[in-house]
């Protein structure tokens, strides 16, 4: 079945990148997301990689996709405390647009 | 577009008590996901609706929970006899299949159930 890996915990200084690795299992994803959750709030959408790009670059955020390793990555530039919250990792089983499957959560703090 | 609202924002109720929680969905949205969060982790699919019909029950879903929309606009979350085992955060999600290919999910603010 499909299953996301993401490690748990990144602390990073004020002002410096930081990156949030997610690995997954399923081959024929073909969106992968990145959602942001603050305490007791809902996810926020962040970005989202379709499965035939590389590498995808929205402001601040860049997303990495490595197809053949299975692996993605977040890269946030220039970390801002209000950066800190839980970072998701989701991808989309099949042709896309259908019930996501979520990594547990990175948990970022940013050390002002 | 106001977003995906959820209704209530918290419930407290006591074991073995029925609750309903509701969704509304971002207005043009034809697919409407519930997933359920527990402490630690991520959200978990519960079941998904396109339009007014059921597409997809997980395993997760017991015959305890039922999920409704009536008329392919919000839909409600039920569950009977509710245990402990049930606090968590039920999340509502919405998405289009026109017009974005990307088919990104839309989440509202949750409702968080908490059984004594």
């Amino acid at each position: 079945g499909e299953d996301v890996e993401q490690s748990l915990f990144l602390s990073v200084r004020e002002g410096d990148s930081s990156v949030i690795n997610c690995t997954y299992t399923d081959s024929s994803s073909t969106y992968l997301y990145w959602y942001k959750q603050e305490p007791g709030a809902g996810l926020q959408l962040l970005t989202y990689i379709f499965s035939n790009m590389d590498m995808k670059q929205d402001q601040r955020l860049t997303v990495l996709l490595n197809k053949k390793d299975k692996h993605l990555s977040l890269r946030i530039a220039d970390t801002q405390t209000g950066d800190s919250a839980i970072y998701f990792c989701a991808e989309s089983p099949n042709s896309g647009n259908t019930p996501l499957v979520f990594g547990k959560g990175t948990r970022l703090s940013v050390i002002a | 577009d106001t977003g995906v609202s959820q209704d209530p924002r918290h419930k407290i109720t006591k074991r073995g008590q029925n609750v309903t929680f509701r969704c509304d969905p971002i207005s043009e949205h034809n697919r409407l996901y519930w997933y359920r969060q527990t402490l630690g982790q991520g959200p978990e699919f519960l079941t998904y609706f396109q339009n007014e019909a059921q597409l997809e029950k997980s395993r997760l879903l017991s015959d305890r929970f039922s999920a409704e929309r009536p008329k392919g606009s919000f839909s409600t979350l039920e569950i009977q006899r509710t245990e402990q085992g049930d606090s968590a955060m039920y999340l509502c999600a919405s998405s289009s299949e026109d017009g974005t290919p990307s088919y990104e999910q839309y989440f509202g603010p949750g409702t968080r159930l908490t059984v004594t």
